[in-house]
Formats: C-alpha cells, structure tokens, sequence
C-alpha cells in the first residue's frame, strides 16, 4: 500500500489550460505539502498545510490553489497553466517532525 | 546566497570507494540536518537525520554536522552501484525545512 500516492504521475498540456493534482496519505500524518521540484532538481516548498489549515505559503502565484478537504488529501489547482510551470511536483507529509518528510512519486507536468 | 549550498556535481566514483558529500548554510537558525536521496523518477526518501552538531553512523553511512562552520556532510564507505541517485540534504528551523540543489552521484562496477 503506497503511502503518499499522487495522480496523475504524468501531465502534458497546452498553455493557457487549468490543471489538477491529487495526493492522498495514509500514514495518518496531520502535515501535508506542496513542493515543486525544477529541472536542475532544485526543490522548493510551494505549500504546507497542517489539519486542513494553510501554513506556509511560499510566494507562489495566485494561479495555484491548493485544497486539503480532509487531513489525509491535499489537492493542486492550477489555473492558465504558463511553460515555466513545466517541473515535477511532489506531496510529501509528515507528522511530529518537520525535516523528516514521506514524498509521493512525483507528478511530472510538462506544458506546451 | 541561498541558504543552503550544495555542489550539483555530477560526481562518478568506482565502486567501493569511499564517497563525500557537502553541504554550506548560512543560516544559523537551522537545528535540524537531514540527507534525502532521490532515485531517478521517483520521489526523495529520508537517509539520515541529525540533530545539532555531530556525527551519526548507520551502516556504510555517516552525517557529520559542524555547526560552528555551518557545513554538514554525508559519507558513504564502499560505495555500490546501487547507491547512484541524486542526494540532497536538508535543513529545518522554525518548521521551514530547506533544500540544498542535490548531488547527483554514479557508481560505476
């Protein structure tokens, strides 16, 4: 049983579309994040949300809307989707401690 | 300067040999050291996690952390193939946890 899922792992789009991703936990962990990782590999916090409440929001565009309808799910929406936004994004969560992250698999978006 | 500092490499070494890795920071408000190692296609996964100064060992791996130089390194004695993935270490203060750029790492047989 996979603990941090994310679909879908695989995004190709146009420009200008609205795109979503999901990501589930099952470790029962009560932090859930964003993170966006570059083609350079450089990871980068985008959003943390702890029961259900944003907690970090790390400057990202207004066209990212993420959305935790329960504790154990936390969504991404991204709205006029731009090339920049081409990278792979991962869930992570994590309970007591806030350096040792669970990461999902990763969801690669690439936009034309 | 970005808070943490991280040599991208890529670094290819034979296998066994003895492998360093090396992270800088620049803030002193980090307490917490973490290695994550990321396989290719596939999400990073928790290594080793330190608290303060020190050294930790678990197996063929140690951390070292050096506080007062704001360094952190990861070793890995008789390296194997299997250890060629990129590695990325990580700091935490006041529940921000930062991400160095990753060292991508091939062990050739």
């Amino acid at each position: 049983d996979t603990a941090v899922s994310q679909t879908p792992k695989y995004l190709v789009t146009q420009m200008g579309n609205d795109k979503s991703i999901k990501c589930e936990q099952n470790l029962g962990h009560d932090t859930m994040y964003w993170y966006k990782q570059d083609s350079k590999k450089f990871l980068k916090i985008m959003f943390s949300y702890n029961n259900k409440e944003l907690i970090i929001n790390e400057t990202v565009p207004n066209r990212f809307s993420p959305k935790s309808p329960d504790k154990a799910h936390l969504n991404l929406h991204i709205n006029s989707l731009e090339l920049g936004d081409s990278a792979v994004y991962f869930c992570a969560s994590s309970q007591d401690n806030p350096g040792e992250l669970f990461f999902g698999e990763g969801s690669r978006l690439t936009v034309l | 300067q970005k808070e943490v500092e991280q040599d991208p490499g890529p670094l290819s070494v034979p296998e066994g040999a003895i492998v360093s890795l090396n992270c800088t920071y620049s803030n002193s408000a980090f307490q917490y050291f973490m290695w994550y190692r990321q396989y290719s296609r596939k999400g990073p996964e928790l290594l080793m996690y330190t608290y303060s100064s020190g050294n930790k060992e678990d197996g063929r791996f140690t951390a070292q952390v050096d506080k007062s130089s704001k360094y952190i390194s990861l070793f890995i004695r008789d390296s194997q193939p299997s250890d060629s993935a990129t590695y990325l270490c990580a700091m935490s203060g006041y529940n921000k946890l930062i991400f160095g750029a990753g060292t991508r790492l091939a062990v050739h047989p």
